[in-house]
């Protein structure tokens, strides 16, 4: 079965530190690879997605992802965080021959000023 | 961008009661939604694909008889909770996936305490 792993649980860091959320799936396949982001008192937006092509992705709000397809990992980067990215992230996978979304346990990120 | 509303945002039952929560797509048609439960500190798991005009597709595990999804429009989804226990008590969330460009967009979640 599909499944994808967060491992950074809560993440704190200062305002201008850089930012690594690790994500890694299982399944064999081809997949379309996504990061959400979920403000306080919102709901999940997304932050950007994999499909195909240039493995380095770039998203919303000067964060980017890499898919390393050996390593099974899309992790999720940004070389500044600032105070407004303190929400939850979530990792989700979508192998190409089904409609299902199977997410990551989150990782709640913290920026202090 | 395009909008999901899902309602209500929190609901308080006593057990053995059903409660139902609306997922909206307020500009865009979906043939097809989704719905999900998160526990807390936990993974958003998948319960169940609807789908316009058929029966919903549920995930193994899922009670398809105390989880009533219907979505007789394209712009509307429910999840009834039947007979709801304390340990239905969870976040539910829908997604609805925009017809003209595939893109997926989602609810605020429902908040559901069964006392």
């Amino acid at each position: 079965a599909q499944s994808v792993s967060q491992h950074n649980h809560h993440v704190i860091l200062s305002e201008a530190a850089s930012l690594e959320l690790g994500c890694n799936y299982s399944y064999g396949g081809t997949v379309n690879l996504f990061w959400y982001v979920q403000y306080p008192g919102q709901h999940l937006q997304l932050l950007l997605k994999y499909f195909s092509g240039d493995p380095l992705v770039k998203g919303i709000k000067g964060f980017e992802a890499e898919f390393i397809k050996s390593k099974f990992s899309f992790n999720l980067r940004k070389p500044s965080v600032q105070w407004s990215d303190t929400a939850e992230y979530f990792c989700a996978v979508n192998a190409l021959n089904t409609d299902k979304l199977i997410f990551g346990t989150g990782t709640r990120l913290q920026v202090f000023p | 961008g395009a909008v999901v509303s899902q309602h209500p945002s929190w609901v308080i039952c006593k057990s053995g009661t059903s409660v139902k929560i609306e997922c909206r797509s307020l500009d865009f048609q979906a043939t097809t939604m989704f719905w999900y439960r998160q526990f807390p500190k936990q993974s958003l798991m998948l319960m169940a694909t609807s789908n316009e005009g058929s029966k919903a597709t549920y995930e193994q595990g899922v009670e398809k008889d105390k989880f009533l999804i219907n979505h007789a429009s394209l712009t509307l989804s429910t999840l009834t909770v039947t007979s709801a226990h304390p340990e239905d008590s969870s976040f539910y969330i829908c997604s609805a996936r925009d017809m003209a460009n595939e893109k997926l967009f989602f609810g605020s979640g429902t908040q559901l305490s069964v006392l």
